[in-house]
C-alpha cells in the first residue's frame, strides 16, 4: 500500500530560516498532498501536487515531486514562529483514502 | 470558506459505553471519511462513505464501528462498546471528487473530536 514517510522526524530552526521536510512513498500515485497540524488540532490542507507536476508554489510554501525517486519535499521559506506545527504528507485523495506519513514536527523559535 | 464541522470537540466516556461522533461535511461534497489519530501516532484511515454506503473500510473499522448519514447534512460515527484503545482524536473529512474532473482531489478535514475512554 502507499505510505508516506517523512524525514526528519523533528526539525528545530530559528525564525527567518528555511525549513525543508521530505517525504518518501512506496507505490505509484496520482497526487500527493501536504497537511499541517497544530498541536491537538485538525488537519489543514496546504498543497496538492499531481503526479505530472514537478513543482508547485503557494505563498511561502514550495513543494517538489520526484516520481522516479518516489519522493516529495516541502520547503517553507522565511519561517515564522506561527509555522510551528507537525507537517504530514499523504498519498491518495480524490475518491481514494489518504495514507499519511509519520509527520515532521517543526519548531520555529523566535 | 466552507468547512467540515465536528461535535463534540471533547468527550470522556466509560469503557463499554456507546459513543456517537457527529460531523457536518461541506455541503456540496460527495465523499465522506472518518480517520483517527492515537496520541503521538500517525493519522489512520477508518472508513469512506459514498452514495449512502461504505465504499472502503480499514481493519480498524470492526463490528464495533458503524457510520450513518441520517439526513442530508450529518455524517456520524458510532462506537458501540468503547474500549480503552479507542481513545484517540477522530477526524471527519469530505471531498467533492467527481470522475473526469480535475478538481475535487483535496480532502478537507474537521477540527476533530477528542475521545477519552476511561
Amino acid at each position: 500500500s502507499q505510505q508516506g514517510e517523512e524525514d526528519p522526524q523533528a526539525l528545530s530552526i530559528q525564525e527567518g530560516e528555511n525549513a525543508t521536510m521530505n517525504c518518501s512513498y512506496k507505490t505509484s500515485i496520482n497526487n500527493l498532498q501536504w497537511y499541517r497540524q497544530n498541536s491537538g488540532r485538525g488537519l489543514v490542507h496546504l498543497i496538492l501536487i499531481r503526479s505530472n507536476e514537478r513543482e508547485k508554489h503557494s505563498g511561502r510554501l514550495r513543494v517538489t515531486l520526484d516520481t522516479s525517486k518516489k519522493s516529495s519535499s516541502l520547503l517553507i521559506t522565511a519561517s515564522r514562529a506561527a509555522d510551528t506545527a507537525s507537517y504530514f504528507c499523504a498519498t491518495g485523495g480524490g475518491f481514494q483514502k489518504l495514507v499519511f506519513g509519520t509527520g515532521t514536527r517543526l519548531l520555529v523559535s523566535p | 470558506e466552507p468547512e467540515v464541522t465536528q461535535t463534540p470537540s471533547h468527550q470522556v466516556t466509560q469503557m463499554g459505553q456507546e459513543v456517537i461522533l457527529r460531523c457536518v461535511p461541506i455541503s456540496n461534497h460527495l465523499y465522506f471519511y472518518w480517520y483517527r489519530q492515537i496520541l503521538g501516532q500517525k493519522v489512520e484511515f477508518l472508513v469512506s462513505f459514498y452514495n449512502n454506503e461504505i465504499s472502503e473500510k480499514s481493519e480498524i473499522f470492526d463490528d464495533q464501528f458503524s457510520v450513518e448519514r441520517p439526513d442530508g447534512s450529518n455524517f456520524t460515527l458510532k462506537i458501540r462498546s468503547t474500549k480503552l484503545e479507542d481513545s484517540a482524536m477522530y477526524f471527519c473529512a469530505s471531498n467533492s471528487f467527481r470522475q473526469g474532473f480535475t478538481s475535487g482531489n483535496t480532502i478537507y478535514f474537521g477540527e476533530g473530536s477528542w475521545l477519552t475512554v476511561v
